[in-house]
């Protein structure tokens, strides 16, 4: 079994639509997870954190982390072309913090 | 404020020879990490440093890699003899001491070996 396991897509969605991408893990110890967006070609830039189960919203983005069924996913609100790109979850491993686990990434592709 | 940077960001070289990456993290930050990418193992971390101390090179695959960072502000990636199966993209990235974990990527250096 993978540490992060993410669907490698290709998630299509129209524009202003909602994109729903998810995440499972393994680590039951993990403590901290991030989302980050990667264009092709460029570095990972960090959309959220998240580190309590709940949602977390920032703008048009939404982190939701259930840690009893080891599942993350981000909500991406009135989609923009812009968004088209690969979506890299991120676990930290067990109580380490530092250790930074990445999924696959889901490839995103938001349709005018 | 200037992010991450790294240098260079784009090295061909050929199998055999030393290969040395730089990265400068952001000011004020105390942990830098080194991360390689590829496409079929996807983002990797090597190395990472806390104070300019190596905490955990776990994911430093081979002997032929090694990492320093002499001061606070600049770290080096070697890889002494590159081969080709070490083309990749890697990056450096860093985050500061403070309550939340988040890492700040560089723009990373595209390494081919030929």
């Amino acid at each position: 079994q993978k540490e992060v396991e993410q669907n490698s897509g290709p998630l299509s969605v129209p524009e202003g639509a909602i994109a729903s991408l998810n995440c499972t893990y393994s680590d039951r110890g993990s403590q901290s997870f991030f989302w980050y967006r990667q264009y092709s070609g460029k570095s990972p830039e960090l959309i959220m954190s998240i580190y309590s189960n709940g949602d977390k919203e920032d703008g048009r983005f939404t982190a939701q982390l259930n840690k009893a069924s080891q599942y993350v996913s981000l909500l991406i609100r009135d989609s923009q072309p812009s968004d088209s790109a690969t979506y890299l979850c991120a676990v930290t491993r067990g109580r380490n913090n530092n250790d930074m686990r990445f999924g696959a990434g889901t490839r995103l592709t938001v349709k005018p | 404020d200037a992010g991450v940077i790294q240098s260079p960001r784009h090295e061909v070289t050929e199998m055999g020879q030393e290969v040395t990456l730089r990265c400068k993290p952001i000011s004020g930050h105390d942990y830098l990490f080194w991360y390689r990418q590829t496409m079929m193992r996807g983002l990797e971390l090597l190395i990472y440093f806390n104070n300019n101390v190596p905490i955990d090179d776990s994911g430093m695959p081979e002997d032929r890699f090694s990492a320093k960072m002499p001061n606070a502000s600049f770290s080096t990636l070697k890889i002494q003899p590159s081969e080709p199966r070490d083309s990749a993209v890697y990056f450096c990235a860093s985050r500061g001491g403070g309550q939340g974990y988040e890492q700040y990527f560089g723009p990373g250096t595209r390494l081919t070996v030929t």
